[in-house]
Protein backbone atom coordinates (compact mmCIF):
# COMPACT_ATOMS: atom_id res chain seq x y z
CA UNK A 1 0.00 0.00 0.00
CA UNK A 2 1.58 3.01 -1.65
CA UNK A 3 -0.70 5.13 1.41
CA UNK A 4 -1.76 7.35 -1.84
CA UNK A 5 -5.89 6.93 -2.33
CA UNK A 6 -7.72 7.69 -5.63
CA UNK A 7 -10.95 7.33 -5.83
CA UNK A 8 -13.55 5.99 -7.57
CA UNK A 9 -11.66 3.24 -8.35
CA UNK A 10 -13.99 2.53 -11.89
CA UNK A 11 -16.14 4.97 -13.79
CA UNK A 12 -18.05 4.66 -16.61
CA UNK A 13 -19.86 7.42 -18.27
CA UNK A 14 -21.16 8.63 -21.23
CA UNK A 15 -19.72 10.89 -24.17
CA UNK A 16 -19.82 14.64 -23.45
CA UNK A 17 -20.09 13.90 -19.76
CA UNK A 18 -18.14 15.80 -17.03
CA UNK A 19 -16.53 13.47 -14.08
CA UNK A 20 -14.07 14.76 -10.97
CA UNK A 21 -11.43 11.87 -9.78
CA UNK A 22 -10.45 12.63 -5.87
CA UNK A 23 -6.75 11.98 -4.92
CA UNK A 24 -5.44 12.32 -1.15
CA UNK A 25 -1.93 12.00 -0.94
CA UNK A 26 0.85 10.69 1.31
CA UNK A 27 0.69 12.34 4.79
CA UNK A 28 3.42 14.43 4.87
CA UNK A 29 3.70 14.58 1.02
CA UNK A 30 2.99 17.98 -0.13
CA UNK A 31 2.97 17.44 -4.26
CA UNK A 32 0.76 15.98 -5.81
CA UNK A 33 0.68 14.25 -9.91
CA UNK A 34 -1.50 13.40 -12.38
CA UNK A 35 -0.66 10.89 -15.24
CA UNK A 36 -3.05 8.99 -17.66
CA UNK A 37 -1.93 5.78 -18.76
CA UNK A 38 -3.72 4.45 -21.89
CA UNK A 39 -2.42 1.58 -24.26
CA UNK A 40 -1.46 3.61 -27.46
CA UNK A 41 -0.17 6.35 -25.47
CA UNK A 42 1.60 4.87 -22.17
CA UNK A 43 2.10 7.06 -19.18
CA UNK A 44 1.54 10.96 -19.66
CA UNK A 45 2.54 13.10 -17.22
CA UNK A 46 -0.54 16.02 -17.12
CA UNK A 47 0.00 18.23 -14.18
CA UNK A 48 2.06 18.94 -10.77
CA UNK A 49 0.14 20.95 -7.76
CA UNK A 50 2.35 21.58 -4.58
CA UNK A 51 1.26 22.97 -1.76
CA UNK A 52 -1.39 24.07 -3.50
CA UNK A 53 -0.03 25.89 -6.13
CA UNK A 54 0.35 24.88 -10.10
CA UNK A 55 3.83 24.03 -10.64
CA UNK A 56 4.31 21.94 -13.71
CA UNK A 57 1.85 21.05 -16.51
CA UNK A 58 2.39 17.99 -19.22
CA UNK A 59 -0.04 17.35 -21.63
CA UNK A 60 -3.25 18.12 -20.54
CA UNK A 61 -5.93 19.30 -22.14
CA UNK A 62 -8.31 22.26 -21.97
CA UNK A 63 -11.26 20.09 -21.33
CA UNK A 64 -9.39 18.96 -18.62
CA UNK A 65 -8.62 20.88 -14.99
CA UNK A 66 -7.22 19.96 -11.85
CA UNK A 67 -6.90 21.67 -8.56
CA UNK A 68 -5.55 21.30 -4.93
CA UNK A 69 -6.96 21.65 -1.90
CA UNK A 70 -5.51 23.13 1.67
CA UNK A 71 -6.04 19.77 2.77
CA UNK A 72 -4.24 18.75 0.10
CA UNK A 73 -6.00 16.52 -1.44
CA UNK A 74 -6.88 16.88 -5.29
CA UNK A 75 -9.25 16.55 -7.85
CA UNK A 76 -8.92 16.16 -11.47
CA UNK A 77 -12.20 17.26 -13.62
CA UNK A 78 -12.16 16.24 -16.82
CA UNK A 79 -15.19 17.87 -19.37
CA UNK A 80 -16.56 17.07 -22.48
CA UNK A 81 -15.62 13.49 -22.41
CA UNK A 82 -15.06 11.60 -25.82
CA UNK A 83 -14.32 7.89 -26.63
CA UNK A 84 -10.33 8.47 -26.48
CA UNK A 85 -10.32 9.65 -22.79
CA UNK A 86 -10.89 6.54 -21.54
CA UNK A 87 -7.82 4.87 -19.75
CA UNK A 88 -6.40 4.62 -16.41
CA UNK A 89 -5.66 7.92 -14.57
CA UNK A 90 -3.06 7.78 -11.70
CA UNK A 91 -2.37 9.93 -9.05
CA UNK A 92 1.35 9.95 -7.10
CA UNK A 93 2.61 12.08 -4.59
CA UNK A 94 5.78 13.20 -3.37
CA UNK A 95 7.36 14.95 0.00
CA UNK A 96 8.85 17.60 -2.06
CA UNK A 97 9.06 19.61 -5.55
CA UNK A 98 11.52 21.28 -7.59
CA UNK A 99 15.12 19.68 -7.53
CA UNK A 100 14.57 16.82 -5.07
CA UNK A 101 15.27 13.03 -6.21
CA UNK A 102 12.70 12.22 -4.36
CA UNK A 103 10.62 9.25 -6.07
CA UNK A 104 6.58 9.25 -6.69
CA UNK A 105 4.59 7.39 -4.54
CA UNK A 106 1.40 6.22 -6.94
CA UNK A 107 -2.08 5.20 -6.08
CA UNK A 108 -3.79 1.97 -7.49
CA UNK A 109 -5.75 4.44 -10.51
CA UNK A 110 -8.76 5.28 -11.53
CA UNK A 111 -10.51 3.49 -14.21
CA UNK A 112 -12.27 6.11 -17.02
CA UNK A 113 -14.42 4.22 -19.62
CA UNK A 114 -16.37 6.87 -21.68
CA UNK A 115 -18.95 4.63 -24.06
CA UNK B 1 13.12 17.90 -23.11
CA UNK B 2 13.42 14.65 -21.56
CA UNK B 3 12.54 11.66 -23.05
CA UNK B 4 13.13 7.91 -21.73
CA UNK B 5 13.08 4.80 -24.18
CA UNK B 6 12.61 1.25 -23.54
CA UNK B 7 13.23 -0.44 -26.76
CA UNK B 8 11.61 -3.84 -26.10
CA UNK B 9 8.32 -4.11 -25.65
CA UNK B 10 8.39 -7.66 -24.28
CA UNK B 11 11.59 -9.73 -22.72
CA UNK B 12 11.03 -13.66 -22.05
CA UNK B 13 12.86 -15.25 -19.75
CA UNK B 14 12.85 -18.96 -18.38
CA UNK B 15 12.37 -18.95 -14.35
CA UNK B 16 16.15 -18.70 -12.60
CA UNK B 17 17.95 -17.32 -15.71
CA UNK B 18 19.07 -13.58 -15.35
CA UNK B 19 17.01 -10.81 -17.14
CA UNK B 20 17.81 -7.49 -18.48
CA UNK B 21 14.79 -4.66 -19.41
CA UNK B 22 16.57 -1.88 -20.86
CA UNK B 23 16.79 1.68 -20.64
CA UNK B 24 18.13 4.77 -22.49
CA UNK B 25 17.28 8.29 -21.48
CA UNK B 26 17.94 11.36 -22.84
CA UNK B 27 18.21 14.97 -20.95
CA UNK B 28 20.04 18.52 -20.79
CA UNK B 29 21.18 18.38 -17.38
CA UNK B 30 22.03 15.28 -15.13
CA UNK B 31 19.11 12.78 -14.80
CA UNK B 32 17.96 11.06 -11.62
CA UNK B 33 16.46 8.19 -12.98
CA UNK B 34 13.87 5.47 -11.86
CA UNK B 35 12.30 1.89 -11.97
CA UNK B 36 9.05 1.04 -11.28
CA UNK B 37 6.77 -2.35 -11.35
CA UNK B 38 3.27 -2.26 -12.54
CA UNK B 39 1.45 -5.67 -11.65
CA UNK B 40 -2.02 -6.23 -13.15
CA UNK B 41 -5.02 -4.13 -12.17
CA UNK B 42 -2.52 -2.01 -9.28
CA UNK B 43 -0.77 1.14 -9.65
CA UNK B 44 2.97 1.75 -9.94
CA UNK B 45 5.13 0.42 -7.20
CA UNK B 46 8.74 1.94 -6.63
CA UNK B 47 11.86 -0.59 -7.02
CA UNK B 48 15.19 1.49 -7.17
CA UNK B 49 16.58 5.02 -8.60
CA UNK B 50 19.95 6.69 -9.12
CA UNK B 51 20.54 9.99 -8.45
CA UNK B 52 24.53 9.93 -7.22
CA UNK B 53 27.05 8.01 -6.54
CA UNK B 54 27.66 4.00 -6.92
CA UNK B 55 26.86 3.02 -10.71
CA UNK B 56 25.09 -0.46 -9.31
CA UNK B 57 22.19 0.48 -7.50
CA UNK B 58 20.57 -2.36 -5.23
CA UNK B 59 16.75 -2.07 -4.81
CA UNK B 60 13.21 -4.05 -3.82
CA UNK B 61 12.57 -7.57 -4.83
CA UNK B 62 16.78 -8.08 -6.03
CA UNK B 63 16.41 -6.27 -8.45
CA UNK B 64 19.44 -3.99 -9.43
CA UNK B 65 20.32 -1.26 -12.32
CA UNK B 66 23.49 -0.01 -13.90
CA UNK B 67 23.50 3.44 -14.67
CA UNK B 68 25.66 3.76 -17.45
CA UNK B 69 26.26 8.30 -18.54
CA UNK B 70 28.37 7.60 -21.75
CA UNK B 71 25.70 5.24 -22.85
CA UNK B 72 23.19 7.25 -21.42
CA UNK B 73 21.40 3.68 -20.23
CA UNK B 74 19.95 2.43 -17.05
CA UNK B 75 19.22 -1.03 -17.60
CA UNK B 76 17.37 -3.36 -14.89
CA UNK B 77 18.85 -6.70 -14.00
CA UNK B 78 18.33 -9.52 -11.97
CA UNK B 79 20.79 -12.35 -11.72
CA UNK B 80 17.87 -15.20 -11.14
CA UNK B 81 14.06 -14.57 -12.56
CA UNK B 82 10.69 -15.67 -10.43
CA UNK B 83 7.79 -16.32 -12.22
CA UNK B 84 6.35 -13.86 -9.81
CA UNK B 85 8.63 -10.78 -11.52
CA UNK B 86 6.29 -11.59 -14.36
CA UNK B 87 4.76 -7.67 -14.77
CA UNK B 88 4.85 -4.34 -16.35
CA UNK B 89 8.20 -2.47 -16.11
CA UNK B 90 8.66 1.17 -16.44
CA UNK B 91 12.22 3.44 -16.46
CA UNK B 92 11.66 6.82 -15.67
CA UNK B 93 13.93 10.11 -15.56
CA UNK B 94 14.13 13.37 -13.71
CA UNK B 95 15.62 16.40 -15.65
CA UNK B 96 17.42 18.24 -12.76
CA UNK B 97 18.28 21.19 -14.79
CA UNK B 98 17.28 24.68 -13.72
CA UNK B 99 14.26 25.09 -15.80
CA UNK B 100 13.04 21.44 -15.93
CA UNK B 101 9.74 20.63 -13.11
CA UNK B 102 9.59 17.98 -10.75
CA UNK B 103 7.96 15.34 -13.41
CA UNK B 104 8.98 12.35 -13.72
CA UNK B 105 9.16 11.27 -17.55
CA UNK B 106 8.40 7.56 -18.53
CA UNK B 107 9.15 5.09 -20.78
CA UNK B 108 6.67 2.82 -23.06
CA UNK B 109 7.24 0.15 -20.76
CA UNK B 110 8.35 -2.90 -20.80
CA UNK B 111 6.25 -6.51 -20.08
CA UNK B 112 8.69 -9.10 -18.70
CA UNK B 113 7.43 -12.63 -19.03
CA UNK B 114 8.91 -15.37 -16.38
CA UNK B 115 8.74 -18.99 -17.99
CA UNK B 116 8.47 -21.72 -15.73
Amino acid sequence: DSGVTQTPKHLITATGQRVTLRCSPRSGDLSVYWYQQSLDQGLQFLIQYYNGEERAKGNILERFSAQQFPDLHSELNLSSLELGDSALYFCASSVASGRKGGELFFGEGSRLTVL
Amino acid sequence: AQSVAQPEDQVNVAEGNPLTVKCTYSVSGNPYLFWYVQYPNRGLQFLLKYITGDNLVKGSYGFEAEFNKSQTSFHLKKPSALVSDSALYFCAVRDMSNNAGNMLTFGGGTRLMVKP
